[in-house]
């Protein structure tokens, strides 16, 4: 089955750092692009940050430029995102994703279940 | 930033009926990176449409996808009472956007 579980999450006091990691089976990790997108009620699905499949090329919304950092261990099949100098704009549920590249089309295809970050004193 | 509006917000029908989601994109969206998900409460989305038209693994032919340009829709035919959800449309261009969401009611 492939699947994606998230954790890592929890409580943090404003100004903090955390590290969430996502762990893949099922397929073939090394192969895939991987993504952050975090969701919270107000702001709805935003997109955090993406790393190519040998983790030699990263992005991220400028929101968390600076401050977050993707990346993976092929060989664990796990993507990480450490987050540093949080702030209460950050607390939102964090999924990783799978991105799919078809001739079709574009869209991430695989999802894990999510993990909480809440960011507060 | 490629903006994406969908409408209604929500769209309270009954079983059986039809509905028609709206995503309207403030820029060209090319239709291989328009993408549109299905959310429960608790879950996590799922991918229902890819290349604004093709139905992902797994995916019941009630649920179609059609558009271009700055306009596309999602139209789930034959409504059943396990569609009430929120979905989203998603592109990609220079970076990745979020449509706000429609919830459907049933």
């Amino acid at each position: 089955e492939v699947q994606l579980v998230e954790s890592g999450g929890g409580l943090v006091q404003p100004g903090g750092s955390l590290r969430l990691s996502c762990a893949a089976s099922g397929f073939t990790f090394s192969r895939y692009w991987m993504h952050w997108v975090r969701q919270t009620p107000t702001k709805g699905l935003v997109w955090v940050s993406r790393i190519n499949s040998d983790g030699s090329t990263t992005n991220y919304a400028d929101s968390v430029k600076g401050r977050f950092s993707i990346s993976r261990d092929n060989a664990k099949n796990t993507l990480y995102l450490q987050m540093n100098s949080l702030s209460a704009e950050d607390t939102a549920v964090y999924y990783c994703a799978r991105l799919s590249v078809t001739t079709g089309g574009v869209a991430f295809d695989v999802w894990g279940q999510g993990t909480m970050v809440t960011v507060s004193s | 930033e490629n903006v994406l509006t969908q409408s209604p917000g929500t769209l309270s029908l009954s079983p059986g009926e039809r509905a028609t989601l709206s995503c309207r994109a403030s820029q060209s969206v090319s239709s291989s990176y328009l993408a549109w998900y299905q959310q429960k409460p608790g879950q996590a989305p799922r991918l229902l449409i890819y290349g604004a038209s093709s139905r992902a693994t797994g995916i019941p032919d009630r649920f179609s996808g059609s558009g271009s340009g700055t306009d596309f829709t999602l139209t789930i035919s034959r409504l059943e009472s396990e569609d009430s959800a929120v979905y989203y449309c998603q592109q990609y261009g220079s970076t990745y956007t979020f449509g706000p969401g429609t919830k459907v009611e049933i």
